[in-house]
């Protein structure tokens, strides 16, 4: 079964610092990963995935993601923090040795930036 | 904007009566997804359409049923409903490909009375 951890429930950071959300994941074959952003009463926003080749990934708003295969990690990054990115983050795994389509979440993690 | 489209965006009902929720994809999409997104249980995937057949089914109760229909948008229709049915009910669609990303519309928030 695969499954996906964020450890922490909220970060906070000082507007301008760097910021990272973290996210750990399990599957038996080889992941495609997959982070997502919510705003209050709107639905899941893209972000950024990981499927294969560079571990660096980027993505949307200035975010990006470091793909670790042996730490089974895919930690969202930003080094500047605003604001506006404050929300809720999700983390979403497939495991595509299952041919299941459907992303398993993490619990989420809320991002709280400081003016 | 997704593209995606959930209507309606509230849904206020009591215990034991039915509701439908309409999702239209994006356009191009065949695949179609219902996530349900509570405070105890998070994002819970419960079934997947693609070009209207079923594809998977995840933590979808026997009371929930949904259809995709020719014009590739979908209903999720649940029945008997209970006070815990209270939540967030997603639809995302998708383009061909497993490494293609989920798009999601805005939600239909569904309260029970």
């Amino acid at each position: 079964a695969q499954s996906v951890a964020q450890p922490e429930d909220q970060v906070n950071v000082a507007e301008g610092n760097p910021l990272t959300v973290k996210c750990t994941y399990s599957v038996s074959g080889n992941p495609y990963l997959f982070w997502y952003v919510q705003y209050p009463n709107r639905g899941l926003q893209f972000l950024l995935k990981y499927i294969t080749g560079d571990n660096l990934v980027k993505g949307s708003y200035g975010f990006e993601a470091e793909f670790n295969k042996s730490q089974t990690s895919f930690h969202l990054k930003k080094p500047s923090a605003l604001v506006s990115d404050s929300a809720l983050y999700f983390c979403a795994v497939r495991d595509i040795s299952t041919g299941r389509r459907a992303l398993t979440f993490g619990s989420g993690t809320r991002l709280q930036v400081q003016p | 904007d997704s593209g995606v489209t959930q209507t309606p965006k509230h849904l206020i009902t009591a215990t034991g009566q039915r509701v439908t929720l309409r999702c239209s994809p994006r356009s191009g999409d065949l695949s179609v997804y219902w996530y349900q997104q509570s405070l105890d249980q998070g994002l819970q995937f419960l079934i997947q359409y693609y070009n209207g057949e079923e594809r998977a089914k995840g933590n979808i109760l026997e009371r929930f049923s949904a259809q995709q229909f020719p014009d590739l948008h979908s209903e999720l229709n649940l029945s008997s409903l209970e006070l815990g049915d209270s939540a967030l009910y997603f639809c995302a669609s998708s383009a061909a490909g497993a490494n293609q990303p989920q798009h999601f519309g805005d939600g239909t928030r569904l309260s029970i009375l």
